[in-house]
């Protein structure tokens, strides 16, 4: 089975241009997690949803960042504007409910904003 | 106090030797209990659950204290390959799933 898919792997951009991030859960999977990895912060959670509906966005750092879940096999991360601030690795990952099963990594999207 | 704690680190270790880390974390509610092993720039993968009763996986054994609220991980005959990053996570009843900051661990040869 393929594992969660997210895409671009890399991007760098410059300040004040929108990014967009996706992910593909793995099939079955009906909660998916959004992360934010830095060397200062560590792996911070976003935002996730649990079948479809995002149940905690706490960790959203600001209104320029925004999540959506249109349907069960895709989501978009969106940072518009985007700022230096906001270079990290932005994980994507699932698992099959909120709590109790384990939960599968995306192989991440290198974001570097300058 | 910060909802899942670990070990510092850096530890540095020659290869055979025996290493455990230490996790504790706030919310006694918690249910579900996991050791995750990162890569350098890859992404986090599962390691190992930790139950209850405790349980080994070769090398590897997690031991959980509900009581004390503490999760440890120990590391028998370390080889140069499990040199990684090891998180401790924690999953709260009806909640995600909580990571700590990670404990680096390199083997020398």
């Amino acid at each position: 089975d393929a594992g969660v898919i997210q895409s671009p792997r890399h991007e760098v951009t410059e300040m004040g241009q929108e990014v967009t991030l996706r992910c593909k859960p793995i099939s079955g999977h009906n909660s998916l997690f959004w992360y934010r990895q830095t060397m200062m912060r560590g792996l911070e959670l976003l935002i996730y949803f649990n079948n479809n509906v995002p149940i905690d966005d706490s960790g959203m750092p600001e209104d320029r960042f925004s999540a959506k879940m249109p349907n069960a096999s895709f989501s978009t991360l969106k940072i518009q504007p985007s700022e230096p601030r906001d270079s990290a690795v932005y994980f994507c990952a699932s698992s099959h409910s909120i709590s109790g099963n384990t939960i599968y990594f995306g192989e991440g999207s290198w974001l570097t904003v300058v | 106090r910060k909802e899942v704690e670990q070990d510092p680190g850096p530890f540095n270790v020659p290869e055979g030797a025996t290493v455990a880390f230490n996790c504790t974390y706030s919310n006694s509610a918690s249910q579900s209990f996991f050791w995750y092993r990162q890569d350098c720039r890859k992404e986090p993968k599962l390691l190992m659950s930790v139950y209850s009763s405790g349980n080994e996986d070769g090398r590897f054994t997690a031991q959980l204290n509900r009581a004390s609220q503490y999760i440890s991980l120990l590391i028998r005959d370390s080889k140069l390959s499990d040199s990684a990053t090891y998180l401790c996570v924690v999953t709260p009843y009806g909640q995600n799933f909580v990571f700590g900051p990670g404990t680096r661990l390199s083997v020398l040869p």
